[in-house]
Parts: structure tokens; sequence; C-alpha cells
């Protein structure tokens, strides 16, 4: 069964540093997404992406974060300056449709984020 | 601004007993209500969608647009059912699916 993988599963940063998140959505997926949940809080929705582009973003997507579908099959995340509350789980989620009777996302199994 | 609330942080049942996981929303338009769950150690998944209709794993969902809620239900709680519960609305107009605060479910033998 297809599914969106995620790499890597843990990743470690200075704070100040770039870091670059990368997902693999399921091969006929058209709509993208990525969400944060930092440890023991909700899953924080940061950005909606179709037709390479930006379809909606969060309060917290801010100048620090970019997203990009560099290839058609890739879908990254990418913070500049990683910031020490940047620490949280991250997962990307895709979706053939918006509406309608089989709709559904289908969810990575994230990456850890530990900014130090 | 697009608003979902699930007001029960935490809710533990004992197998055998009903339970109904709350959420309510506000959001422009009509969206379509989902509800996912994640299991200990698994991926957020979907566990069924408001258009469908359907019963899932013996859980169903009414959408009740006057008061914009979307309770998620089971008559008879089994401790499988123990995991974390997500409502989601979906906005068509930008593509803007986020989810409530989450709610973790407990069923005790």
């Amino acid at each position: 069964e297809p599914e969106v993988t995620q790499t890597p599963s843990h990743q470690v940063t200075q704070m100040g540093q770039e870091v670059i998140l990368r997902c693999v959505p399921i091969s006929n997926h058209l709509y993208f997404y990525w969400y944060r949940q930092i440890l023991g809080q909700k899953v924080e929705f940061l950005v909606s992406f179709y037709n390479n582009e930006i379809s909606e973003k969060s309060e917290i997507f801010d100048d620090q974060f970019s997203v990009e579908r560099p290839d058609g099959s890739n879908f990254t995340l990418k913070i500049r300056s990683t910031k020490l509350e940047d620490s949280a789980m991250y997962f990307c989620a895709s979706s053939e449709t918006l509406a309608g009777l089989n709709t559904e996302a289908f969810f990575g199994q994230g990456t850890r984020l530990t900014v130090v | 601004a697009q608003r979902v609330t699930q007001p029960e942080k935490l809710l533990s049942v004992f197998k055998g007993a009903p339970v109904e996981l709350k959420c309510n929303y506000s959001y422009s338009g009509s969206p379509e209500l989902f509800w996912y769950v994640q299991y200990s150690r698994q991926r957020l998944q979907l566990l069924l969608r408001h258009i469908s209709r359907e019963s899932i794993k013996g859980f169903t969902a009414d959408l009740n647009k006057g008061e914009t809620s979307f309770h998620l239900k089971k008559p008879f709680a089994q401790e499988e059912d123990s995991a974390m519960y997500y409502c989601a609305p979906i906005s068509y107009n930008n593509n803007d699916m986020r989810f409530g605060a989450g709610t973790r479910l407990t069923v005790k033998p």
C-alpha cells in the first residue's frame, strides 16, 4: 500500500542553523500539508500546498519557513534559522482530492526535530 | 477565524460503556468534517468522514449544522479504541485543514 514517507526520522540541529525536512507524498496526490506537534501539545497546521503554490498558511508559518516541491516527487519544509521553540514533531500529509466521498489525508510517520 | 474545539483533553471509560468525543467548529462556508485517530506508535489516520455517513469500527459522527458540532460516538467502547482522536474540518475555499486539540481516550478493562 502506498504511503507518505518522511526523512529523516530524527534531526538534531544547532540553534540558528537551517534545516530541511523531506517528504515524499503518495504519487498521484495533488494536495500537500505540513503540520507540527510540540511535545504534549496539539497537532498544529502549518501550511497547505497545491498546484505549486501555497494555498493557506497559519500564523506559525512565518518568514522563517518555506515549502517547495522541487522535483515533482519531494515536498520539503525549510526552516531558515531554527529556534529552540521549533523543536517538535513535523508531519507531512498528502491527499488526492480535496472534497468528496474518498477524500482522505495520508500522513507520514513524522520527523522529530530537536534544536539545541 | 477558523476554529475547532475539542473540549475534553482526556476521556476515560470502562470497556463496554458508551463514549462520546465532542467537537465544535467555527468555519466560514460549509466545511467538510473528519475524525482522525492516532493509535500508540502509529501515524495519524482517517477514522471517518462526514460526507460518507459511514460507521467505522463502531464509531459514528453526526454533523449538527445548527450547533456546528460533529461529535464522535460509539455505543460500546473497546480497549483497542484507546487512542488520540482529532476532529478536523476542512475548508474547500482555501485548502485549510486544521485539527482540534485532540482527545485522548482511554478504555479501561
